[in-house]
């Protein structure tokens, strides 16, 4: 069984605060790490598609980093806002015996408040 | 330009029928995957569509079955309902077959089971 895990599960910020989390994934056959945004009554969101080993991306004050030889990424929101407040999911792309499909975590949900 | 969209919004449906979700991908893109999430977890990815044809499937049983149209558009079909079918149900599009590719996401269809 492939596990995507995510932790923390849920995360109270201070706005203004900076903060972190993390996506583990299996080290083995990897291809790719998605993170999605997903605000509340909204569409999950892409932030980023990753694939390499040492990958850092940065999109406004959300940044993340991958190791795919120990099987983690993570992800950094820095001076949290108010909109900042969404579950935050990772996906594993894995390929097994020519089957492919995202494995998705449960999400870390991220309140900030103000 | 349109996103991804799914209807209908909510459905409430008993055990034993059978239901037709839908959804149109965003312009441009010809591959659609569907994901059913429950309460508590990530999504979880039942099958892929592309060129008309299932390329992908994840553990969920027969009573799954979806079919795509000639202009990309997908039905995900479920029969015998049964409880633990309650989810949302969330439709991606895609480019490409290669799925770790960005997945956009529509806002999904609510389905209860009484």
């Amino acid at each position: 069984i492939l596990n995507v895990e995510q932790s923390p599960q849920s995360l109270h910020v201070q706005e203004g605060d900076s903060t972190n989390f993390t996506c583990s994934f299996p080290s083995s056959n990897f291809y790719a790490l998605h993170w999605y945004r997903w605000e509340t009554a909204k569409s999950p969101e892409a932030l980023f598609v990753m694939t390499l080993n040492g990958d850092e991306k940065k999109k406004g004050r959300i940044s993340a980093t991958l190791n795919t030889k120990e099987g983690y990424s993570y992800l950094y929101i820095k001076g949290s806002q108010p909109e900042d407040s969404a579950t935050y999911l990772c996906a594993f792309y894995s390929v097994n015996q020519g089957a492919q499909k995202l494995v998705f975590g449960q999400g870390t949900r991220l309140t900030i408040n103000p | 330009d349109a996103g991804v969209t799914q209807s209908p919004t909510h459905l409430i449906k008993t055990r034993g029928q059978q239901v037709t979700l839908r959804c149109s991908p965003k312009s441009g893109h010809d591959t659609v995957s569907w994901y059913q999430q429950a309460l508590g977890q990530g999504p979880q990815f039942i099958f892929q569509y592309y060129e008309e044809e299932e390329r992908q499937r994840g553990n969920f049983p027969d009573r799954f079955s979806g079919h795509q149209f000639p202009n990309y558009s997908s039905e995900l079909n479920v029969n015998a309902l049964l409880l633990g079918d309650s989810a949302l149900y969330l439709c991606a599009s895609s480019v490409g077959r290669v799925s770790y590719n960005e997945q956009f996401f529509g806002p999904g269809t609510r389905l209860t089971v009484l």
